[in-house]
C-alpha cells in the first residue's frame, strides 16, 4: 500500500463548477501538506502549503487538512479551462526531513 | 526570474552510455533535490543535498550519482544508463530542507 493515495482521474467538470481533489495518507508523522499543479510537459508548481490541521484559502483555492482522518483536500471554486492540469498532493514530516512524499496526481479537465 | 534551469530538455541515450543532467538555480536556496516521475508512481526522490558540499540518498538512488560543489549547481550523473532509467527527471530546490520545494521543467530521458 502506498503511503499517499490519490485518485488518478481523469476528473472532468464544466467551467464554473466547484472541484474537490483529495488525498489520503497513512503516516501519522506527516505535518506539512502541499498541493502542486502540473501542466503538461512542465514541472510541478506550488499552489498551497499548510501546516497541521485546518483550512487555508488563497483566491479560488482552499486547502483543508484533517489529520485525525489522515485526509487532505483541495477545493477550486469557479473552475476555469486554465485549471486543466494534473494536481499533486505532497507531504512531509518536517523537522529536517528532506523528502516530500507525493501522491501520483489527479488529472483535471475543465470543459468550456 | 529564471528560478531553476534544467538541461537538456530531452535526450535519447543508448544503453551503457553515461550522461549528466544539469540543474542550476538562481534563488540561493540551500537545499536541492532530484526526482524521477513515472506514470502511476508519481515523483520519487533520487538524491538530495541540504547544503553545498553535502549529499544524501533518496528513495531510488541506485545507478545515479550527484555532486554539490557550490550552492547553485546540482548535476545528476547516470554512469551506465539502463532502459529502466527512462523517465522524466525533475530538479527542485528549497530555501532549507523544511520549506516547500520549487521545481524546474524537467528533462525527458529515453534509454534505448
Amino acid at each position: 500500500q502506498k503511503e499517499v493515495e490519490q485518485d488518478p482521474g481523469p476528473l472532468s467538470v464544466p467551467e464554473g463548477a466547484i472541484v474537490s481533489l483529495n488525498c489520503t495518507y497513512s503516516n501519522s508523522a506527516f505535518q506539512y501538506f502541499m498541493w502542486y499543479r502540473q501542466y503538461s510537459r512542465k514541472g510541478p508548481e506550488l499552489l498551497m502549503y499548510t501546516y497541521s490541521s485546518g483550512n487555508k484559502e488563497d483566491g479560488r483555492f482552499t486547502a483543508q487538512v484533517d489529520k485525525s482522518s489522515k485526509y487532505i483536500s483541495l477545493f477550486i471554486r469557479d473552475s476555469q479551462p486554465s485549471d486543466s492540469a494534473t494536481y499533486l498532493c505532497a507531504m512531509s514530516a518536517g523537522t529536517g526531513r528532506r523528502a516530500l512524499t507525493f501522491g501520483s496526481g489527479t488529472r483535471l479537465q475543465v470543459q468550456p | 526570474t529564471a528560478g531553476i534551469t534544467q538541461a537538456p530538455t530531452s535526450q535519447i541515450l543508448a544503453a551503457g552510455r553515461s550522461m549528466t543532467l544539469r540543474c542550476t538555480q538562481d534563488m540561493r536556496h540551500n537545499a536541492m533535490y532530484w526526482y524521477r516521475q513515472d506514470l502511476g508512481l508519481g515523483l520519487r526522490l533520487i538524491h538530495y543535498s541540504n547544503t553545498a558540499g553535502t549529499t544524501g540518498k533518496g528513495e531510488v538512488p541506485d545507478g545515479y550519482s550527484v555532486s554539490r560543489a557550490n550552492t547553485d549547481d546540482f548535476p545528476l550523473t547516470l554512469a551506465s544508463a539502463v532502459p529502466s532509467q527512462t523517465s522524466v527527471y525533475f530538479c527542485a530546490s528549497s530555501p532549507d530542507s523544511n520549506q516547500p520545494q520549487h521545481f524546474g521543467d524537467g528533462t525527458r530521458l529515453s534509454i534505448l
